[in-house]
């Protein structure tokens, strides 16, 4: 199956710093790509959806000047967490699904685990 | 998309078929079903999708009931590796709409 990577795994910031999460599709063009959320023992809450060339749909709740969404290309979408918090400490994931395939499944990044101390 | 219900915790011998139920009364004509599992601590894994007949590969089978109102994955073998929260999703056929996921099923595999 198609490949999504993400970097870092994991981090750790302090608070009121910046920390960016990129997002890549290895062997495919992806139009768009999503982002999740997971806080612990919670299921994912999708937070945005990013597309290449254009502005990211956010979800309801979700602060698009808090969580900057730049997808540059066909193949990386990267999500910006500024001046983090430590209720932004959470369980980042990111999927996509292939631009020649959109019916078909989506593949999802290992995630990165934020914790801002 | 349509809602789906799945029990929120199921255990399951190890060798033996874990089977996972799904209740989605509501799903429309042009909806799939689709599972995926989330082991801890890493990013969600396809395992299988069907719009009415059932389906198989080599990690599960999917069974849709004919009125389409609900469904059940099986794991012909559970082994501890399967231990995972699984998650049953519909999704309209068209368009590039993403995954909203429910609470999931949470199974335990044991020895």
């Amino acid at each position: 199956g198609a490949v999504v990577s993400q970097h870092p795994s994991w981090v750790i910031c302090k608070s009121g710093t910046s920390v960016k999460i990129e997002c890549r599709s290895l062997d495919f063009q992806a139009t768009t790509m999503f982002w999740y959320r997971q806080f612990p023992k919670q299921s994912l809450m999708l937070m945005a959806t990013s597309n290449e060339g254009s502005k990211a749909t956010y979800e309801q709740g979700v602060e698009k000047d808090k969580f900057l969404i730049n997808h540059a290309s066909l193949t990386l979408s990267t999500l910006t967490v500024t001046s983090a918090h430590p209720e932004d400490s959470s369980f980042y994931i990111c999927s996509a699904r292939r631009r020649d395939r959109l019916n078909t499944e989506a593949f999802f990044g290992q995630g990165t685990r934020l914790t801002v101390v | 998309d349509a809602k789906t219900t799945q029990p929120p915790s199921m255990d399951c011998a190890e060798g033996r078929a874990a089977n996972l139920p799904c209740n989605h009364s509501t799903i429309s004509g042009n909806e799939y079903v689709y599972w995926y599992r989330q082991i801890h601590s890493q990013g969600p894994q396809y395992i299988i999708h069907g719009l009415k007949n059932n389906e198989t590969n080599e990690m599960a089978s999917l069974i849709i009931t004919e009125d389409r109102k609900s469904s059940t994955l099986i794991l012909p073998h559970a082994t501890l590796r399967d231990t995972a929260v699984y998650y049953c999703i519909v999704r309209l056929y068209s368009g590039n709409t993403p995954l909203v996921f429910g609470k999931g099923t949470r199974l335990s595999v044991i020895a």
